[in-house]
């Protein structure tokens, strides 16, 4: 059964240093997504991105943050310079169409900024 | 106004039984889609069970139902035969018509299982 893949998954990293966390979305789907969730607390969507270009983005998801498609398969999120509180578990999801379409999850990096 | 509501603090259920996890929902949107994942303590988010807004009855998944109040606007789910791997916190999701697919999600509930 396809899935979404997500590296790495486990990732530490200094303060102000940059991290780009990889997806790999379920192949036939269009739709892509990251969400977020701080240790204890619940899922936050960062943004969604569609067509190569980002549809919509949450207020969390500011000029440090940056979203490609570098390729066919790969999808990823960059984080220019790391702060304390981006401390979370940062999940991928793809979706094969935009309404009424589940939306599966990859199994999520782990990112530790000290 | 909070859009997924998820109150209970804490659930438990003894194994073989069947447990409720509680959802409310806040939208004006007429058509709309809910959903309920699974995380277990490894991190993961499964996904469990969809209902859409217009769907005439309420989705079935296995051993997972949900209980779909419209008027009530309530989405609770049912686990039957309570196994101990359901151990996890669920969550309830919601995907809006004018939110360009985003989902919102609650705060989550967790589940205990007893043997």
């Amino acid at each position: 059964e396809p899935e979404v893949t997500q590296t790495p998954s486990h990732q530490v990293t200094q303060m102000g240093q940059e991290v780009i966390l990889r997806c790999v979305p379920i192949s036939n789907h269009l739709y892509f997504y990251w969400y977020r969730q701080i240790l204890g607390q619940k899922v936050e969507f960062l943004v969604s991105f569609y067509n190569n270009e980002i549809s919509e983005k949450s207020e969390i998801f500011d000029d440090q943050f940056s979203v490609e498609r570098p390729d066919g398969s790969n999808f990823t999120l960059k984080i220019r310079s790391t702060k304390l509180e981006d401390s979370a578990m940062y999940f991928c999801a793809s979706s094969p169409g935009r309404m009424q379409e589940t939306q599966y999850f990859g199994p999520g990096t782990r990112l530790l900024v000290l | 106004a909070q859009k997924i509501t998820q109150t209970q603090p804490g659930m438990f259920v003894q194994e073989k039984e069947a447990v409720t996890l509680d959802c409310t929902y806040d939208t004006s949107d007429p058509s709309y889609g809910l959903f309920w994942y699974k995380q277990p303590s490894s991190g993961e988010m499964i996904f469990l069970i969809y209902q859409g807004s217009y769907d005439q009855q309420n989705a079935t998944e296995g051993r997972y139902s949900l209980n779909f109040q419209k008027a009530r606007k309530s989405a609770n789910l049912v686990i039957s035969a309570s196994q101990l791997g359901d151990s996890a916190m669920y969550f309830c999701a919601m995907r809006e018509i004018g939110a360009n697919s985003k989902l919102t999600f609650g705060k989550g509930i967790t589940l205990s299982v007893r043997p």
